[in-house]
C-alpha cells in the first residue's frame, strides 16, 4: 500500500527566507507525486506534480520540488517566501490512471513571520 | 473551462439526522469523482470514488454512502449522522481517461454534528 509522511506538522519562516517542506513516500512502483496547497476553509489547489523525466519540477507561485528516488522523497522548496504563502501544504502519491486514489500526507502548516 | 461546485458550504446537524452533500462538475465528461474527508489537523481520507454513473467504490466502512445519479453529479449521504461524522468534506474530480492524476477540488462543505 502507498503511504506519505510529512514529518513537519508546523513550520514558521520569516518573509523573504527560503523554505523547504519535506515529504517521504512509500510506493512499490514509479510514483506519481503531487504537492497541493490549501488556504483556510478552502479546497486544495495543485502546486506541482511529478510523473517522469526531469526530477526537478517547477510549479505555480514560484515553488519547485525535487524527486529523489534513492531517498523516497519529494521535498517542496521556495527560495523566498511571501506572506501570502501561509497555508497548509499536502504531499500526495498516486498511481497513474487510478491516481484518483491518491494518498495524502497529514499536511504541514506554514506560518510566515513579517 | 471546468468547474466544480459543492453545497452546502456549511451545515450544522443534530445527531441522528440525515445528510445530503452535493457536488457537480461542469465542462468535462465522464470524470472520476471522489469524496474526501478532512478531520481537524489531519490529512485527507478518501471515502468514496466513482468511475461512472452508478459505480461507487467505498474505501472505508462507515456511516456514509455515496451515489452518482448523473455523469457529473456526486452525492454524499447518511441516514443518521454520528458525532464522528463532523469534518470538512471535499469533492474532487479527475480526468477519467487521462493519466495525469491531478485532482481538482471543490471548495468543501463543513459539517458539524451536535
Amino acid at each position: 500500500a502507498q503511504s506519505v509522511t510529512q514529518p513537519d506538522i508546523h513550520i514558521t519562516v520569516s518573509e523573504g527566507a527560503s523554505l523547504e517542506l519535506r515529504c517521504n513516500y512509500s510506493y512499490g512502483a514509479t510514483p506519481y507525486l503531487f504537492w497541493y496547497v490549501q488556504s483556510p476553509g478552502q479546497g486544495l489547489q495543485l502546486l506541482l506534480k511529478y510523473f517522469s523525466g526531469d526530477t526537478l519540477v517547477q510549479g505555480i507561485k514560484g515553488f519547485e520540488a525535487e524527486f529523489k528516488r534513492s531517498q523516497s522523497s519529494f521535498n517542496l522548496r521556495k527560495p523566498s517566501v511571501h506572506w501570502s504563502d501561509a497555508a497548509e501544504y499536502f504531499c500526495a502519491v498516486g498511481a497513474g490512471a487510478n491516481a484518483g486514489k491518491s494518498t495524502f500526507g497529514d499536511g504541514t502548516t506554514l506560518t510566515v513571520k513579517p | 473551462s471546468q468547474t466544480i461546485h459543492q453545497w452546502p458550504a456549511t451545515l450544522v446537524q443534530p445527531v441522528g439526522s440525515p445528510l445530503s452533500l452535493e457536488c457537480t462538475v461542469e465542462g468535462t465528461s465522464n470524470p472520476n469523482l471522489y469524496w474526501y474527508r478532512q478531520a481537524a489537523g489531519r490529512g485527507l481520507q478518501l471515502l468514496f470514488y466513482s468511475v461512472g454513473i452508478g459505480q461507487i467504490s467505498s474505501e472505508v466502512p462507515q456511516n456514509l454512502s455515496a451515489s452518482r445519479p448523473q455523469d457529473r453529479q456526486f452525492i454524499l449521504s447518511s441516514k443518521k449522522l454520528l458525532l464522528s461524522d463532523s469534518g470538512f468534506y471535499l469533492c474532487a474530480w479527475m480526468l477519467g481517461t487521462g493519466v495525469s492524476g491531478e485532482l481538482f477540488f471543490g471548495e468543501g462543505s463543513r459539517l458539524t454534528v451536535l
